[in-house]
């Protein structure tokens, strides 16, 4: 099984609102990916967990705060957001090894209004 | 810094018709390369991946590609394609000494005609 889910598929949220996307995989990966993918455009990675520790930052603006609560969870707390910050949000997970294929999860379609 | 090209933003072929879509990529030591396929509105889901060994790497769904160091190319094929197939494809490199950070290529849209 090779399966990454996302939660929730869509979500519309406000300039001021405060809102969290989810990530779960049951895969035993150690290592848990958020990316930003804009219409037209290939995935942007912004944040890189390996075994629950934050390993990697492209420095993302701090409205966007990453979060694993355990080795199956990753979090992306959204607060502030831009109208720019619209995108489609994935996931990915693989092993924490170098040299590892990543899984991808459906995505979450964020619009900011 | 790895890098990778997709020369062909766009690509129109002919139902039953071959395929083939070019990558090619930079990167200093032996790159292990990806190529997804996304769905409109979808996430990424992974077609075939060269890490090393045979050249010449099957993947699901018919497809195929070819490692050439040489032309620093991993070019991917399809015999004869169906109008599932239509989609946006994506080439990648993982780079072992950067925390397994894949970089994408731009992408290139397969549409196909009936």
């Amino acid at each position: 099984d090779t399966e990454v889910t996302q939660t929730p598929k869509h979500l519309v949220m406000g300039m001021t609102n405060k809102k969290s996307l989810k990530c779960e995989q049951h895969m035993g990966h150690r290592a848990m990916y958020w990316y930003k993918q804009k219409a037209k455009k290939p995935p942007e990675l912004m944040f890189v967990y390996s075994y629950e520790k934050l390993s990697i930052n492209e420095s993302v603006p701090s409205r966007f705060s990453p979060e694993c609560p355990n080795s199956s969870l990753l979090n992306l707390h959204l607060h502030a957001l831009q109208p720019e910050d619209s995108a489609l949000y994935l996931c990915a997970s693989s092993q924490a090894s170098q040299q590892e294929t990543q899984y991808f999860g459906p995505g979450t379609r964020l619009l900011v209004l | 810094a790895q890098s990778v090209t997709q020369p062909d933003i766009h690509i129109t072929v002919s139902e039953g018709a071959s395929l083939e879509l070019r990558c090619n990529y930079s990167y200093g030591a032996t790159p292990y390369l990806f190529w997804y396929v996304q769905s409109p509105g979808q996430g990424l889901q992974l077609l075939l991946k060269y890490f090393s060994g045979d050249t010449l790497v099957q993947g699901i769904k018919g497809f195929e590609a070819e490692f050439k160091r040489s032309q620093s190319s991993f070019n991917l094929r399809k015999p004869s394609v169906h109008w599932s197939d239509a989609a946006e494809y994506f080439c990648a490199v993982g780079a072992r000494a950067a925390g397994n950070k894949l970089t994408f290529g731009g992408g290139t849209r397969v549409l196909v005609k009936p």
